[in-house]
């Protein structure tokens, strides 16, 4: 079965300073895995997503994410965090293999403090 | 990309009587969509599999009768919520992706449904 792990519930960063959201998973086969920020009584939106192409995934604004196999993980990063990227972010894994039905994690809710 | 139209946005019933949502495909074809629903503050939990032409397939402590899912043409799920309670309140979602070749689903706006 699949599932995903994110580590942190909350992270906190200052604007202007890296953030790193971690996030595990857990596959039989070789997942497609996918970052979704969420703002506040907003839909979903696709950050990036890795489908066994590029092990470096560069997403919109200026999000990325490393699949790392070995470790199975899927961290995601941004090199300076700004306002606006404070949201609920969340790591999904694909279901089984072919499918689009989706295992989400907890979530991380990402605030940025000026 | 594809685009997933959800409506209605926001819709607030009384409790015991029933609201439809509609989740549109609008410019590629989906023969499955998926129903997701959010409790506040709480990541999102799959409810059901809506397949094109027959039943859907709900997630282990799903009240099928309670969601009802129909797919009735490749553009169009909806999802009813029958006999509505103040703890059916919650945020829905749904998604469809572009079947055989597609690499990712596509997300409706979410529906906000408050049941008083």
């Amino acid at each position: 079965a699949q599932s995903v792990t994110q580590l942190d519930s909350h992270v906190s960063v200052s604007e202007g300073t890296p953030v790193l959201l971690r996030c595990n998973y857990s596959s039989s086969y070789s997942p497609s895995l996918f970052w979704y920020v969420q703002h506040p009584n907003k839909g979903l939106q696709l950050l990036l997503k890795y489908t066994s192409a590029a092990t470096l995934v560069k997403g919109i604004n200026g999000f990325e994410a490393e699949f790392k196999k070995s470790e199975t993980s899927f961290h995601l990063t941004k090199p300076s965090a700004h306002m606006s990227d404070a949201a609920e972010y969340f790591c999904v894994v694909s279901g089984a293999s072919g499918t689009y039905k989706y295992i989400f994690g907890t979530g991380t809710r990402l605030k940025v403090l000026a | 990309g594809a685009v997933v139209s959800q409506h209605p946005s926001r819709v607030i019933c009384k409790s015991g009587t029933s609201v439809k949502i509609e989740c549109r495909s609008l410019d590629f074809q989906a023969t499955t969509m998926f129903w997701y629903r959010q409790f506040p503050k709480k990541s999102l939990m799959l409810m059901a599999t809506s397949n094109e032409g027959s039943k859907a397939t709900y997630e282990q402590g799903v009240e099928k009768d309670k969601f009802l899912i129909n797919h009735a043409s490749l553009t169009l799920s909806t999802l009813t919520v029958t006999s509505a309670h103040p703890e059916d309140s919650s945020f829905y979602i749904c998604s469809a992706s572009l079947g055989q070749g597609g690499t990712e689903a596509f997300f409706g706006q979410g529906t906000r449904l408050t049941v008083v």
